[in-house]
């Protein structure tokens, strides 16, 4: 089975560029989620999906950043306008609600952004 | 809001030697505990968990403790090997699926 997977692998964006990350999650997975992660801050949980509905919009990340689910298949987080200290790696994770193995979190390779 | 603090940002210990990771968390609402650990440069994977339900689970080298009235838990892995270096995530779900994680901890292993 294919494991979540993220593109592109490196992004490097002018401020103020608009930016689209993508994941595909796991087949079958209900749940989908956009992690940024950064050496100050650690994880922080931009958004969460159940189902592909909207669970959790980002609090304080809600104003630049957009998270998507087109499908149950896909999803893209939209940074606009970039700044550099939104420099960091952007990890998507799914997981299966319900199964015997629920809220195992699967996590792609991540995206690495870095905003000049 | 929920937190999870991971007490200690780096670890080193000899090969051979236990090692022991220390979490807090603030929600008594918290029902599940996961471990995840990132080697360099790779993305991060599922080790161990725990649910709210029990105080204690073994795997191979790994066991995890709860202390619910605490509002603990610990990674404890015995007779580390050098492959056991990386960075160990804990994390709590105050609902079904949502995870906070803890700022991580390097734990380097000596030969």
């Amino acid at each position: 089975d294919a494991g979540v997977t993220q593109t592109p692998r490196h992004e490097v964006a002018e401020k103020g560029q608009t930016i689209i990350l993508k994941c595909e999650p796991v087949s079958g997975h209900n749940d989908l989620f956009w992690y940024r992660q950064t050496k100050i801050q650690g994880l922080e949980l931009l958004s969460y999906f159940r189902s592909k509905s909207l669970m959790e919009d980002g609090g304080a990340f809600k104003d630049r950043f957009k998270a998507e689910m087109l499908n149950s298949s896909f999803s893209t987080l939209k940074i606009q306008p970039t700044e550099p200290k939104d420099s960091a790696v952007y990890l998507c994770a799914s997981s299966f609600l319900g199964g015997h193995s629920a809220e195992t979190l699967y996590f792609g390779s991540g995206t690495r952004l870095t905003v000049l | 809001g929920e937190k999870v603090e991971q007490h200690e940002s780096t670890l080193s210990v000899r090969e051979g030697d236990s090692a022991v990771i220390n979490c807090t968390y603030t929600d008594t609402a918290s029902s599940y505990f996961p471990w995840y650990k990132q080697e360099a440069g790779k993305s991060l994977h599922f080790v161990i968990d725990i649910r709210s339900n029990v105080d204690r689970k073994q795997s191979q080298r790994l066991t995890v403790l709860l202390d619910k009235k605490a509002k603990r838990f610990s990674l404890h892995i015995t007779a580390t090997q050098p492959e056991d270096s990386a960075i160990y995530f804990c994390a709590a779900s105050w609902n079904q699926g949502k995870l906070i994680f803890g700022q991580g901890t390097k734990l380097s292993i000596k030969p």
